[in-house]
């Protein structure tokens, strides 16, 4: 089974950065993603990782450790447009499994 | 920008109706999902098709459910009959299987009063 657990809620300032913890057991492991969803929107890609180590793009970062099972999105320089929900979502095989997703609410 | 398209967008109907709701996928994504978000669930996987073949549908009531897909521009999720508890935002997503992420749809609000 999935077990998939990241905070409910994180509030920030413009401008500042936030990190969101996302901490998984799963009984396969193909890759982790985040997601992005403003209310009432779909989900939209942000970023994908399959190995150990830090990938960035731009203003996002994402960090994967497979043998902790622990990643964190870093969203760096935040805008008011940040303000939405994250969701963690682990690939195994063809299954994309979703954790409860952090909403994220940038204050001026 | 290539994107899956879903309708309708928003669906209220009363319980005992049949529901269909439609996907669309990116031209040449071999892989569909159905999902189904709550605010009490977050979301579920309902049914998964991989070059239009049903693999997965372990996360769908089989009773009042059933996906569909007839052809590779189009996926179908109907509920008959639909229940209150039913009501939910259901996203169809599509990708490339073992490459990356999925893209997801708009989503169909669905109310079952």
């Amino acid at each position: 089974g999935q077990n998939i657990d990241q905070p409910t809620e994180m509030t920030a300032t413009e401008g500042a950065i936030v990190q969101i913890n996302c901490t998984y057991q799963t009984s396969g492991f193909n890759g982790l993603f985040w997601y992005q969803q403003h209310a009432g929107e779909a989900p939209t890609f942000l970023s994908y990782n399959v190995l150990d180590g830090l990938e960035e793009k731009g203003r996002f970062s994402s960090f994967l450790s497979r043998s902790k099972g622990y990643s964190y999105l870093l969203l760096k320089e935040l805008q008011m447009k940040d303000s939405a929900s994250y969701l963690c979502a682990v690939k195994n095989d063809y299954k994309l499994s979703f954790g409860a997703g952090t909403t994220v609410t940038v204050r001026a | 920008d290539a994107r899956v398209t879903q309708t309708p967008r928003d669906k209220v109907t009363e319980m005992g109706q049949e529901v269909t709701m439609r996907c669309q996928p990116i031209l040449g994504h071999n892989t569909v999902f159905w999902y189904r978000q709550t605010m009490k669930q977050g979301l579920e996987l309902l049914a998964y098709f991989r070059n239009r073949a049903p693999l997965d549908d372990s996360g769908m009531p089989k009773d009042r459910f059933s996906a569909e897909m007839p052809d590779a521009t189009l996926a179908t999720l109907k509920i008959q009959p639909s229940e209150p508890r039913d009501s939910a935002v259901y996203f169809c997503a599509s990708g490339l299987h073992d490459s990356g992420g999925y893209t997801f749809g708009s989503g169909t609000r669905l109310t079952v009063v």
